[in-house]
């Protein structure tokens, strides 16, 4: 079952411009995680944010977690043509590194 | 580097064989994951690993089955293929909580 749902479904923008992107779920977690794919490819783990972590960031990524709201967003700043993709959350409830993803968010930077 | 190797990018075969996707991981990762990935669907959980000769059904098994014989390789076996299990299958390993995907092995089945 799929208990993430991300919001936007579709993103674009122009290179140079911050690309914000959200995550809901609807179950307790241990970890939240961000993956992006590129067309045709497999996904690429991006970063883990954990249920105790709020913020998180790497490189021009940034990643917050609302355990309240069951929520997460990943920001990506100063955006890149190469980072056309697109980007999905998962979700892990210690169910021994299963995950559960969302539907993504198809991201395009236009140069 | 973490390698996940998919034995094939792109398959096409015909409604009734028996088809063989194979996912070789090299670092030692004693879970291991297949999916399919379809538009609107998102990744959906065919069937996991947790180690040699154990497996686990995922949320849509239906019509696959799975094979560990060695802790490295994983194979996916649809017993009879069928023009709905057309789609893009993706193999992952992990040991901590991160997942690593190999590139994908999209299937068509005519």
């Amino acid at each position: 079952s799929q208990q993430g749902e991300e919001d936007p479904q579709a993103l674009s923008i122009q290179e140079g411009e911050n690309a914000t992107m959200n995550c809901s779920y609807k179950t307790s977690i241990n970890n939240l995680q961000w993956y992006r794919q590129n067309s045709g490819r497999g996904l690429v783990h991006l970063i883990l944010i954990r249920s105790n972590e709020r913020e998180k960031h790497s490189g021009r990524l940034r990643v917050t977690l609302d355990t309240s709201k069951k929520s997460s967003s990943l920001l990506i700043t100063a955006s890149r043509a190469a980072d056309t993709a697109s980007y999905f959350c998962a979700t892990d409830g210690n169910q021994g590194g299963k995950l559960i993803f969302g539907q993504g968010t198809e991201l395009s930077v236009k140069p | 580097d973490v390698k996940v190797t998919q034995s094939s990018r792109y398959l096409v075969k015909r409604t009734g064989e028996k088809v063989f996707l194979e996912c070789v991981q090299d670092m030692d990762h004693e879970n291991m994951f297949w999916y399919r990935q379809d538009p609107g669907l998102g990744l959906r959980l065919i069937y996991f690993s947790y180690d040699v000769k154990m497996k686990e059904k995922g949320d849509i098994p239906e019509g696959y089955s799975v094979s560990r014989e060695k802790k490295e390789r994983f194979s996916l076996i649809l017993e009879s293929a069928s023009t709905n299990q057309t789609s893009m299958y993706l193999c992952a390993s992990s040991f901590a909580r991160g997942q690593y995907f190999g590139p994908g092995t999209r299937l068509t089945v005519l």
